[in-house]
């Protein structure tokens, strides 16, 4: 069974640039999450979608982040104008049901390392 | 507002020596705290914990969480260098949406 895949694996921009990218859950996961990992911190939530429904974007830091996911099945995420302090790894994760639901567990993608110049 | 704090940040090993990484949480509305191990790229799941005071045991890991003093520990016992990784501990949010992490335990294991 494939797991989580993300798309690119880096991504080098310059400031102000825009860049999209792509998360591909495990097939069948409804819930589907973003996280990002800024270099000395931890990774940190971003938002939550149920299907194509985002039920929590609590952890989005602008407006200049817009998430997408039609038709519930892979993601987007996409940064329009890129900063500088937009770089670190963008992690992607899946889940069938909620993890404090049913004891299941939330599988990640091997992230996207966005650097911006 | 909820947290989790991890230490050490890094540890260096030799093979063979045992392990105890901490964890300690605050968080609104406890739920479940979970341990992840990351070689390159991907975490990979490890344990979920949700009861005090019941060991989780995989192989030479094993984790054990205290809800009274709010931490866990995850043990690494005979370490080998394939140990090593950066561990991390997250709790679910208060919502149960989402997961709230440390910064993570670097473990470098030398032969």
């Amino acid at each position: 069974e494939a797991g989580v895949t993300q798309f690119p694996s880096h991504s080098v921009i310059e400031k102000g640039q825009t860049v999209t990218l792509r998360c591909d859950p495990i097939s069948g996961h409804d819930n589907l999450y973003w996280y990002r990992r800024v270099m000395g911190k931890e990774i940190k939530f971003l938002l939550h979608f149920v299907k194509e429904s985002k039920q929590d974007e609590s952890g989005m830091p602008n407006n200049r982040f817009l998430a997408e996911r039609t038709g519930g099945t892979y993601s987007t995420l996409k940064v329009q104008p890129a900063e500088l302090e937009d770089s670190g790894v963008y992690f992607c994760a899946s889940s069938q049901d909620l993890v404090p639901v049913s004891n299941t567990e939330a599988f990640f993608g091997q992230g996207t390392r966005l650097t911006v110049v | 507002e909820d947290k989790v704090v991890q230490s050490p940040l890094s540890l260096v090993v030799h093979e063979g020596d045992t392990v105890t990484l901490n964890c300690s949480y605050e968080v609104t509305n406890f739920r479940s705290l979970l341990w992840y191990k990351q070689e390159k790229k991907a975490p990979t799941f490890l344990f979920m914990l949700t009861s005090s005071g019941i060991e989780k045991k995989s192989g030479r890991l094993s984790s054990i969480l205290d809800k009274k003093e709010l931490f866990s520990i995850l043990n690494i016992t005979a370490t080998q260098t394939g140990d090593s990784a950066v561990y991390l501990c997250a709790v679910v949010n208060q919502a149960g949406t989402a997961l709230i992490f440390g910064k993570g335990t670097t473990l470098s294991v030398s032969s």
